[in-house]
């Protein structure tokens, strides 16, 4: 069984452009988390989604922040305009009921300079 | 604020002896508690977890103690071995209808041949 996975692994782009990572989580999952590590610091959480259904988003820092998950399965989160501070690797997480635990990707690393 | 603090920030010990890593926490809602592995470039792994309603939880080498009255939780590898180098996280979760993980920095094991 293939596990989560993101796309891409690293992306370097410059301050006020716009960024889209994706994330296709484990299939038949309907729960999809997106989490952020910023260097140094501890991973966050940014949102939940349930299906297509975003469960709970108050972890996303601002409004530059978008994420999509259409049919309830693979997952966008955009950044725009990007800012130095959204540097850091973002995780996607999946899986099958809240019950359960989650199943992470292995993270895109994005660098705003 | 952090909520769950991991104190030491890195852990060295002898192959084939004992670990253990440490975790405390500050909210009381807190009720599901995780121990998640990172490596490399990798994303988090799930390692362990263990209930509120629980004191210990068992799996192989790896145990996890929870210490309610004190909000403390510790995982202990026995034996270590080299295999286990990694960093540890720490995670937890208030339950309800979203299980979001609110994570400790992270310690680092490096376990020597």
């Amino acid at each position: 069984e293939a596990g989560v996975t993101q796309f891409p692994s690293h992306s370097v782009i410059e301050k006020g452009q716009t960024v889209t990572l994706r994330c296709d989580p484990i299939s038949g999952h309907d729960n999809l988390y997106w989490y952020r590590r910023v260097m140094g610091k501890e991973i966050k959480f940014l949102l939940h989604f349930v299906k297509e259904s975003k469960q709970d988003e108050s972890g996303m820092p601002n409004n530059r922040f978008l994420a999509e998950r259409t049919g309830g399965t693979y997952s966008t989160l955009k950044v725009q305009p990007a800012e130095l501070e959204d540097s850091g690797v973002y995780f996607c997480a999946s899986s099958p009921t809240v019950y359960n635990e989650q199943f992470f990707g292995p993270g895109t690393r994005l660098t705003v300079l | 604020d952090q909520q769950v603090k991991q104190n030491s920030p890195s852990l060295s010990v002898q192959e084939g002896r004992i670990s253990i890593l440490n975790c405390d926490y500050t909210n009381s809602m807190f009720d599901y508690f995780l121990w998640y592995k990172k490596y490399p470039a990798e994303g988090p792994t799930f390692l362990i977890s263990i209930s509120s309603i629980k004191d210990k939880n068992e799996d192989g080498r790896f145990t996890v103690f929870l210490n309610k009255s004190a909000k403390h939780l510790s995982l202990h590898i026995v034996p270590s071995q080299p295999g286990d180098s990694a960093v540890y996280f720490c995670a937890a979760s208030a339950g309800g209808s979203n299980y979001k993980l609110t994570f400790g920095k992270g310690t680092l094991l490096t376990v020597n041949p």
